[in-house]
């Protein structure tokens, strides 16, 4: 297992219609974390995940908007009816939970998506 | 409001000219101030984690400081490879506030 990984690396889908993005996590951590990228700015926080509860959803987590993590490994996130204000980077990070330990995440190479 | 803020935003320097750059940040209850390494289409790449002010962290030309309101990452004789956007992100809580980045590029 060499890192944190992401499918696919690039979408692109018309206004309109429903996504789906995986994220598989480095294999023993326990949290997993959805970020959206857009160009010139850092990454922006939506949701995470402890083993298989989601715990915190960011206020920009639409209803449009949905995340699972059904096993506590791999984790998908939907956007349905994509609008064009959409377009981003989404970005999966994982860590490990440790009580003293850094917790630092580790970042997947990211989703490109773009809609039309 | 957690308000954090980079400086600059755009940094060019030729090879072997040493710098720093800026985080400042307003957040309640830090639990930690991460520094992250962006190369273009990419994910960040962890670089350092500083929980306390007076904390330094190093690695190779790099070294982060610490205080209560502000981060610095201090590039020493720098190299065209070490070109990347640079983000730090305070964290409250159990999610991250990135800032915007500083873009670096070095000349060679």
């Amino acid at each position: 297992d060499t890192g944190v990984s992401q499918d696919p690396r690039h979408k692109i889908t018309k206004r309109g219609q429903n996504v789906t993005f995986r994220c598989d996590p480095i294999s023993e951590h326990n949290r997993l974390y959805w970020y959206r990228q857009t160009l010139g700015q850092g990454p922006e926080f939506l949701t995470y995940f402890q083993n298989e509860a989601q715990l915190e959803k960011s206020r920009l987590l639409s209803d449009r908007f949905s995340a699972e993590r059904p096993k506590g490994s791999f984790s998908t996130l939907e956007i349905q009816r994509t609008e064009q204000g959409d377009s981003a980077m989404y970005l999966c990070a994982s860590s490990l939970r440790l009580a003293g330990a850094n917790n630092e995440q580790f970042f997947g190479p990211g989703t490109r998506l773009t809609v039309l | 409001e957690d308000q954090v803020t980079q400086s600059p935003e755009a940094l060019r320097l030729q090879e072997g000219e040493s710098s720093s750059l800026n985080c400042s940040y307003t957040v309640s209850g830090l639990r930690g101030l991460f520094w992250y390494r962006q190369d273009p289409g990419k994910g960040p790449e962890f670089l350092f984690t500083l929980y306390s002010a007076g904390e330094e962290k190093e690695k190779e030309r790099l070294k982060a400081t610490l205080t209560k309101k502000e981060s610095f990452l201090h590039i020493t004789a720098p190299k065209p490879e070490d070109s990347a956007t640079y983000l730090c992100a305070p964290r409250r809580g159990n999610d991250m506030r990135f800032g915007a980045g500083t873009r670096l590029t070095v000349k060679p």
